[in-house]
């Protein structure tokens, strides 16, 4: 199984500050996935991103492929409360393969 | 667009004791199926998929087995469970061919 590399594990910022995540592999993505968990419920597609240098935006969510789709990464702007979650990028295949997710906590 | 339904949405087991969790999907037809575990709130672990009724590939080998009785069923279940069975279940829909999967609220199965 290729290993997908989610950075920073965790995230605490409170309400407007700005953030970035990022999901990083050795090898190359057909495509990718994001993610969005809250607690005790079951992960929400955000987004899919298939080219290489896509940039995807989802309201104040910016979503970037890399040019040599290995890596991907994901913008939040004037982070919400709302925003807090576990976010997970997927690699596509017959089944996806998960990295392990960056906990957001964003605070009032 | 589909909805998936997963019950129980908790579950309190003994060690030893058998388990069958159930998925059904609405909306859509001849749908690839997962079952995923959740441990501590992170990363998914791919537990089992099928392509079709009766097809099933299991991804890592524990006690643990699913069936497909019915194109929008899947079933998971277990002879006897281990503590390290623990976890949040979560049960996967695609449609043929894409690789955009949507998920059930999930099952807490607690072990104890």
């Amino acid at each position: 199984t290729q290993l997908l590399e989610q950075s920073p594990q965790f995230l605490s910022i409170q309400e407007g500050e700005n953030l970035t995540v990022y999901c990083n592999s050795s090898s190359v993505f057909s495509s990718l996935q994001w993610y969005r968990q809250e607690p005790g419920e079951g992960p929400v597609l955000l987004v899919t991103v298939v080219t290489g240098g896509e940039v995807k935006k989802l309201k104040r969510l910016t979503f970037q492929f890399g040019d040599a789709r290995k890596d991907s990464s994901l913008h939040i702007t004037a982070a919400q409360p709302g925003d807090t979650g576990l976010y997970l990028c997927a690699r596509s295949g017959y089944a996806l393969n998960f990295g392990k997710g960056t906990s957001l906590l964003v605070t009032p | 667009s589909q909805t998936i339904h997963q019950w129980p949405a908790t579950l309190v087991q003994p060690v030893g004791s058998p388990l069958s969790l159930e998925c059904t999907v609405e909306g859509t037809s001849n749908p690839n199926l997962y079952w995923y575990r959740q441990a501590a709130g992170r990363g998914l672990q791919l537990l089992f998929y099928s392509v079709g009724i009766g097809q099933i590939s299991s991804e890592v080998p524990q006690n643990l087995s699913a069936s497909r009785p019915q194109d929008r069923q899947f079933i998971l279940s277990s002879k006897k469970l281990l503590l390290s069975d623990s976890g949040f279940y979560l049960c996967a829909c695609a449609a043929l061919s894409s690789y955009e999967q949507y998920f059930g609220p999930g099952t807490r199965l607690t072990v104890t």
